[in-house]
């Protein structure tokens, strides 16, 4: 079955500091993978995507996001973080019909 | 350009009471979509609409029902509310529905029901 799991469902980071946000996706073919970002009250907003070549991908706010396909993995960085980061982040695959979203991680930015 | 906007913002229901939830984009995309958000569970999809005048289930349509009124509008309605149906909406739309394109979502409705 298609699926995307987000294993961390809280994150808490210094501003500054480093960040990587997993996300692990089980899909048969070569998967359509986002990064999507939600701000307190607000809608989502792609951040950035992959569907083939370039294994590392950039995205707006300064994000980038490396598919390893022997890992089904997905996974969001970022340097270094602003306090405006913090937010909800969702990763997503393009199903068959569908997109299919993780549960989400929210996270959190110490000053 | 406004993009993907929702009407209402907030919304408290009795249970049993109706309600359509409205969606409009203005960026002349053919798909459009409504999706539940809970807590721990993510974005779920409730109904979809490929293009004009179709429309189809998604993930979870039981108790929905949804009218694409034209290219812009795509509206949810509830019939008859129970309280699992408290949750955030949001609609999104794409351009051609294809699945590697770009999803632009509203603001959200947020939705009580009592």
């Amino acid at each position: 079955a298609q699926s995307v799991t987000q294993p961390d469902i809280h994150i808490t980071v210094s501003e500054g500091a480093s960040l990587e946000l997993r996300c692990n996706y089980s899909y048969g073919a070569t998967p359509y993978l986002f990064w999507y970002v939600q701000s307190p009250g607000q809608g989502l907003q792609l951040l950035l995507k992959y569907f083939s070549g370039d294994t590392l991908v950039q995205g707006i706010k300064g994000f980038e996001a490396e598919f390893k396909r022997s890992q089904s993995s997905f996974n969001l960085r970022k340097p270094s973080v602003h306090w405006s980061d913090a937010a909800e982040y969702f990763c997503a695959v393009a199903g068959t019909y569908k997109y299919i979203f993780g549960t989400g991680t929210r996270l959190k930015v110490l000053a | 350009n406004a993009g993907v906007t929702q009407t209402p913002k907030f919304q408290v229901l009795k249970t049993g009471q109706s309600m359509t939830l409205q969606c409009a984009q203005d960026m002349n995309h053919n798909s459009m979509y409504w999706y539940r958000q809970d807590p721990g569970m993510g974005l779920r999809l409730i109904y979809y609409s490929a293009s004009e005048g179709t429309t189809d289930k998604g993930e979870v349509p039981n108790g929905y029902n949804v009218s694409r009124l034209n290219k812009r509008e795509f509206s949810l309605r509830l019939e008859s509310a129970a309280p699992s149906q408290t949750s955030v909406y949001f609609c999104a739309s794409s351009a051609t529905g294809a699945l590697r394109e770009t999803q632009y979502f509203g603001p959200g409705t947020r939705l009580l029901v009592l």
